[in-house]
């Protein structure tokens, strides 16, 4: 079975920064494309990156671009979200979602349960 | 990066059907097959129901369908069941980027 588990989120002030990381299993990693999406507390899904299964290719929300990095390390089955510049617009539980595809976002079929993050003072 | 267009709530009586629409543009669900429905119950984490407009993935009733025209996809919930009340999210691919529609209740009366 397929399966997902994010950690690192938490508390974290305002312009602040956080490490999310994704461990994968039952699946081949290096052959798919993943993805970010959050949800802020009682709003709906927000992609927010997706890197292609080989690394190379890197995609961003406006909303977090130049702020946040994806990354992942092939060997470890983990994916990461490096997060900077935090705000409280950024407060959102962030999902961890295996793509069908092997290189642009198209269609997140596998997901984590997530991990929240909150911006505040 | 525009949020794909969804109804606030649909709401239908067990065994009858509902349709939710989700209505993009030509950058989006009109110009790729790439639309895929995902239904999240209060909690837990969203759950693909249909991708590539049409296909269900292994384990997901015959009862959840998709279609799309132009720019706007459906997805048709039929004999509706009490378990089916949830929300339900459409996406698309959009080039370089995925959007959401902004999601849509379903209340099971």
């Amino acid at each position: 079975e397929v399966q997902l588990l994010e950690s690192g989120g938490g508390l974290v002030q305002p312009g602040g920064s956080l490490r999310l990381s994704c461990v994968v299993s039952e699946f081949t990693f290096s052959s798919h494309a993943m993805n970010w999406v959050r949800q802020a507390p009682g709003k709906g899904l927000e992609w927010v990156s997706t890197l292609s299964a080989s690394g190379a290719g890197t995609y961003y929300a406006d909303s977090v671009r130049g702020r946040f990095t994806i990354s992942r390390d092939n060997s470890k089955n983990t994916l990461y979200l490096q997060m900077s510049s935090l705000t409280v617009e950024d407060t959102a539980v962030y999902y961890c979602a295996k793509d069908r595809a092997l290189v642009v976002p198209a269609t997140p079929d596998y997901w984590g349960q997530g991990t929240l993050v909150t911006v505040s003072s | 990066q525009s949020a794909l267009t969804q109804p606030r709530s649909v709401s239908g009586s067990p065994g009858q059907s509902v349709t939710i629409s989700c209505t993009g543009t030509s950058r989006d669900v009109g110009g790729y097959i790439y639309v895929s429905w995902l239904q999240q119950h209060p909690g837990k984490a969203p759950k693909l129901l249909i991708y590539e407009v049409t296909r269900r993935p292994s384990g997901v009733p015959d009862r959840f369908s998709g279609s799309k025209s132009g720019n706007t996809a459906s997805l048709t919930i039929s004999g509706l069941q009490a378990e089916d009340e949830a929300d339900y999210y459409c996406s698309s691919h959009a080039g370089t980027s995925m959007v959401f529609g902004g999601g849509t209740k379903l209340t099971v009366l």
